[in-house]
């Protein structure tokens, strides 16, 4: 049973850079989230795909941050002019939805760090 | 809007006792779903346990359970024998339903430290 994959796992960039992670889910999970974790903190949401359609968006998520799920398998989630408040922990999750208690099934997370 | 409050910063217990770790909740919807989470060091997000608004029992799974208490919005997590492995953080979640689907409003967390 293959869980949900992040790539990298670990990514170190410079003020001003772009960068791209990558969402592998489960394979059978319609339902994509990502979440951004910072430092003392819960996770906090981004955004959420039910298959390719990205259904809703937080106010956390900014023009410079986008999202996308092609074909409704894995998804990407760049971040444009990164800013010093951008370093963090950004997590995957995948549901079937099926049902009201099915949980979330998170990956290990990308940290970004902004230098 | 729905909110998670988790007043414990940090734990410490000793190794093979039980410990329990609080979360209380504000939402004024009446179907609601509880979600415990454990994040180790590496980062990854471990689902534990699940409570349904609507059930009559208190879930458990193995060496966990839930305190549920409606009336006082409160949903506790109970580690039974405790192990040196539980050392980690853990979240309290709500489901907040948006489209369709389940987002989840995480507390701030405690840091639970399982002394040998």
């Amino acid at each position: 049973d293959t869980g949900v994959s992040q790539d990298p796992r670990h990514k170190i960039t410079k003020r001003g850079q772009n960068v791209t992670f990558r969402c592998d889910p489960i394979s059978e999970h319609n339902r994509l989230y990502w979440y951004r974790q910072t430092l003392g903190q819960g996770p906090e949401f981004l955004t959420y795909f039910q298959n390719e359609a990205q259904l809703e968006k937080s106010r956390l998520l900014s023009d410079r941050f986008s999202a996308e799920r092609p074909k409704g398998s894995f998804s990407t989630l760049e971040i444009q002019r990164t800013e010093q408040g951008d370093s963090a922990m950004y997590l995957c999750a995948s549901s079937s939805g099926t049902y009201s208690n099915q949980p979330q099934h998170f990956g290990d997370g990308t940290r970004l760090s902004i230098l | 809007a729905q909110k998670i409050t988790q007043t414990q910063p940090g734990m410490f217990v000793q190794e093979k006792e039980a410990v329990t770790l609080d979360c209380t909740y504000d939402t004024s919807d009446q179907s609601y779903g509880l979600f415990w989470y454990k994040q180790p060091s590496s980062g990854e997000m471990i689902f534990l346990i699940y409570q349904g608004s609507y059930d009559e029992q208190n879930a458990t799974e193995g060496r966990y359970s839930l305190n549920f208490q409606k009336a006082r919005k409160s949903a506790n997590l109970v580690i039974s024998a405790s192990q040196l492995g539980d050392s980690a953080m853990y979240f309290c979640a709500m489901r907040e339903l948006i489209q369709g689907a389940q987002k989840l409003v995480f507390g701030q967390g405690t840091r639970l430290t399982i002394n040998p």
